[in-house]
């Protein structure tokens, strides 16, 4: 089975904060993906990797950045948090091939930002 | 802009009815679509999927129907059960596209 787990399921935070976002995948999968998940507005992409030490952006990279030093960890990193960045965090992987080949999403963490 | 979009935010049905969950896309280069479910507290976990060459995906109780000149997708669930309350997220992406992108979900409760 595999399995993603991530740092922490419930984080509060200061504004202005830096804040780390752990993710971890056993499964050897290529590509690694950051979402954040907000009513009404479902999942939405904020980076991925495909390898080791890259990256590309999502759709809403603006505030964030990502780290993949090790195939199995993807770090997303908050500079400076902000409360419009309170929200649930997925972390997802996934197998080499194209990059919508079925995504396995860990638990999430839930952030506030104070 | 919101490429995929699930126009109803939740849906109600009787234990043993059919459940329904529709959703619509924009990106004429999204050719494989995926329906997601989650629980609270958990991550979403895969359901069912549909490449664009078919346009039906069946799996036990659980089929997917893609319209691609309506750019329409639904995902039935026959017979519905109190176990398949959650929220389903129906996502799209394609091959020379990457990626993929979810809807907003749609929140499903399955009454006894």
């Amino acid at each position: 089975d595999v399995k993603v787990t991530q740092s922490s399921r419930y984080l509060v935070k200061r504004t202005g904060e830096k804040v780390f976002l752990e993710c971890v995948q056993d499964m050897d999968h290529e590509n690694m993906f950051w979402y954040r998940q907000d009513p009404g507005l479902g999942l939405r992409l904020i980076y991925f990797s495909y390898d080791v030490k890259m990256k590309e952006k999502g759709d809403i990279p603006e505030g964030y950045s990502v780290s993949r030093e090790k195939k199995e960890r993807f770090s997303l990193i908050l500079e400076s948090a902000s409360t419009n960045q309170t929200s649930m965090y997925l972390c997802a992987s996934s197998p080499a091939g194209t990059l919508t080949d079925t995504q396995y999403f860990g638990p999430g963490t839930r952030l506030t930002v104070l | 802009d919101q490429q995929v979009k699930q126009n109803s935010p939740s849906l109600s049905v009787q234990e043993g009815r059919i459940s329904i969950l529709n959703c619509d896309y924009t990106n004429s280069m999204f050719d494989y679509f995926l329906w997601y479910k989650k629980y609270p507290a958990e991550g979403p976990t895969f359901l069912i999927s549909i490449s664009s060459i078919k346009d039906k995906n069946e799996d036990g109780r659980f089929t997917v129907f893609l319209n691609k000149s309506a750019k329409h997708l639904s995902l039935h669930i026959v017979p519905s059960q109190p176990g398949d309350s959650a929220v389903y997220f129906c996502a799209a992406g394609g091959t020379s596209y990457g990626k993929l992108t979810f809807g907003q979900g749609t929140i499903l409760t399955v009454h006894p």
